[in-house]
This record gives C-alpha cells, sequence and structure tokens, in this order.
C-alpha cells in the first residue's frame, strides 16, 4: 500500500490565487512527521513546511500552510497568493517513529504545479 | 553559510561501470542521507549515515555502498552500473538523525549508457 498518496499529479493555478494541494498518508505509528518540499527544475529539493503527528495547531511557514486533518490521514498543503516562481514539483512526504528508528522520509510522486500570469 | 553540496553535478557512465558520488553537509550537521529519484518519481531512500555510522538502508541491492568521513562529508558508491540507475542522486543533511528538517543538496544527474 502506498504510504503517501498525491493524487493531483498537475494542477494550474493564476497568479495571486490560493491553492491547496492534496497528500493522504498510510501509517499505524503514532508518532510520525510529515513535510512538504518543493522542487524545481534545478532538481534541489527545498524544506516548505513540517507537521508533527502530535502538533495540535496546524503549521504555517509565510505564505504556507498545512492543513492537517488526522482523522483523515490528510495533510494538504496551501499556497496563498500564488507567484510565478512559486511553479515547481511539490512532494508530500512522511517520516515515521521516533528516536533511534526515525531516520527515512517516505515521499509521493509529487504534484507539479503551474502558476499562470 | 553553504549549503549542501554534491559533486558532480551531472554525470555519463557506461553500464557496468563504478560511480562515486559525493556530499558535503550544512557545516555542524552530523547525519547524511542518500536518496534516489528517477524520472517522474519520488524520491526513494537509500542510506542514512550519523556519527559516522549506518543508521538504515532502503531496499537497494548491494551494489550501493556508502561511507562517511570524519568530517561528516559522505561518498555513495555504485559498483556494475545498470541502465536503470540513471537517476537523480540527492543527498540530504540534518543535525541529528531524528531532525524534523533534512536539507537537501542540488542532486547529482546520472545517466548510463
Amino acid at each position: 500500500a502506498q504510504k503517501i498518496t498525491q493524487t493531483q499529479p498537475g494542477m494550474f493555478v493564476q497568479e495571486k490565487e490560493a491553492v491547496t494541494l492534496d497528500c493522504t498518508y498510510d501509517t499505524s505509528d503514532p508518532s510520525y512527521g510529515l513535510f512538504w518540499y518543493k522542487q524545481p527544475s534545478s532538481g534541489e529539493m527545498i524544506f516548505l513546511i513540517y507537521q508533527g503527528s502530535y502538533d495540535q495547531q496546524n503549521a504555517t511557514e509565510g505564505r504556507y500552510s498545512l492543513n492537517f486533518q488526522k482523522a483523515r490521514k490528510s495533510a494538504n498543503l496551501v499556497i496563498s497568493a500564488s507567484q510565478l516562481g512559486d511553479s515547481a514539483m511539490y512532494f508530500c512526504a512522511m517520516r515515521e517513529g521516533s528516536g533511534g528508528s526515525n531516520y527515512k522520509l517516505t515521499f509521493g510522486k509529487g504534484t507539479l504545479l503551474t502558476v499562470n500570469p | 553559510d553553504a549549503g549542501v553540496t554534491q559533486s558532480p553535478t551531472h554525470l555519463i557512465k557506461t553500464r557496468g561501470q563504478h560511480v562515486t558520488l559525493r556530499c558535503s553537509p550544512i557545516s555542524g550537521h552530523k547525519s547524511v542521507s542518500w536518496y534516489q529519484q528517477v524520472l517522474g518519481q519520488g524520491p526513494q531512500f537509500i542510506f542514512q549515515y550519523y556519527e559516522k555510522e549506518e543508521r538504515g538502508r532502503g531496499n537497494f541491492p548491494d551494489r550501493f555502498s556508502a561511507r562517511q568521513f570524519p568530517n561528516y562529508s559522505s561518498e555513495l558508491n555504485v559498483n556494475a552500473l545498470l541502465l536503470g540507475d540513471s537517476a537523480l542522486y540527492l543527498c540530504a543533511s540534518s543535525f541529528y538523525d531524528w531532525n524534523t528538517e533534512a536539507f537537501f543538496g542540488q542532486g547529482t544527474r546520472l545517466t548510463v549508457v
């Protein structure tokens, strides 16, 4: 079973509008972390935002916010006021467990976001 | 401060050859992880090293090996290259092995012909 599912292969948004990128996850571990990364065509993975499984509030970082719905196992990324520079591939990832076993990220297949002027 | 640096940025090798990829983590970071990203997919975990010890290994054949040096830099070695090894290889560094943030380098694009 897929641990991270991103159902939107591609998304289009007009500049200055908000967009939501979907991510659902599957884990039986009570301790986990959810990440969103941006990957421009240059290849570098740029960290955007993190949500821990025990965090009570949704994470926010500038124009990025994470809509965390634990019961639905959903961790959608919301980008407000889209900019042309936001055009890139976006990956949702999960780290399961804690302590010494908490070492790897499992990524989804990504969503290609295109911001139109 | 310098971010995670990887070398080389691009590489072309022939089937059956060996390749060594290098990664220098952010200064002060003690953990390095390696990921393989084939075209159209998300990155797949290969290895993690923390304080020079292997902490985890993904589902990759023994042709893949890695090590971490006393200065925390790391090498990823791949023997007997196959066409399917063509991918972007990403290195990530973090201070601890369980850090909430892992910072990635720009990657090495390996093409096997």
